[in-house]
């Protein structure tokens, strides 16, 4: 295992449409967390799951946005109805729960048109 | 006002130049201080991390901690062009991580 996975890493689609990205984390790594990052900015904290329970989820999450956990493995985050406010780059980390250094995957590009 | 605060930039460096990068803070209950690298479209890589106030060293690179003054800083001795990057503090309190706005650099070769 060589780190942190997210896919696609590009993703254009026309507002109104529902998209959706994976996470896979660090194998060993119970904690999963989301952000988005939008140009000469940091990254904002989305959502965060301890294994497949999340446990956080951040004002920024509107109600099109949600994100699952089964089976405590790999993520995903669906966004209904996209909106052009919503491109961004969405990131993932996953860190172990006594450890709380974060490692994040490549990112995942959306632009919304 | 953002929790964390963290200059833009953009710096510009001869090669083998010392650079200080900073991030001042407001919330007392960060406890938790790490520095990012961020090249173009990519994730960002950890570098550093510190719990404590003090100074922990890496190679050529520095984290300083001073949380009387709410204050950061990452240090890179003999600058490279391969340093050229986006550089990101960070920080917890409790099970969320507060990001600064990045702070640009470029070495010059």
């Amino acid at each position: 295992d060589t780190g942190v996975s997210q896919d696609p890493r590009h993703k254009i689609t026309k507002r109104g449409q529902n998209v959706t990205f994976r996470c896979d984390p660090i194998s060993e790594h119970n904690r999963l967390y989301w952000y988005r990052q939008t140009l000469g900015q940091g990254p904002e904290f989305l959502t965060y799951f301890q294994n497949e329970a999340q446990l956080e989820k951040s004002r920024l999450l509107s109600d099109r946005f949600s994100a699952e956990r089964p089976k405590g493995s790999f993520s995903t985050l669906e966004i209904q109805r996209t909106e052009q406010g919503d491109s961004a780059m969405y990131l993932c980390a996953s860190s172990l729960e006594e450890i709380y250094e974060q490692y994040f995957g490549p990112g995942t590009r959306l632009t919304v048109t | 006002q953002k929790e964390v605060e963290q200059d833009p930039g953009p710096l510009s460096v001869p090669e083998g130049a010392i650079v200080s990068l900073n991030c001042t803070y407001s919330n007392s209950a960060f406890q938790y201080f790490m520095w990012y690298r961020q090249y173009s479209r990519k994730g960002p890589e950890l570098l550093m991390y510190t719990y404590s106030s003090g100074n922990k060293e890496d190679g050529r690179f520095t984290a300083q901690v001073d949380k009387s003054s709410k204050y950061i800083s990452l240090f890179i001795r003999d600058s490279q062009p391969s340093d050229s990057a986006t550089y990101l503090c960070a920080m917890r309190s409790g099970n969320q991580f507060y990001f600064g706005t990045g702070t640009s650099l470029t070495v010059i070769p």
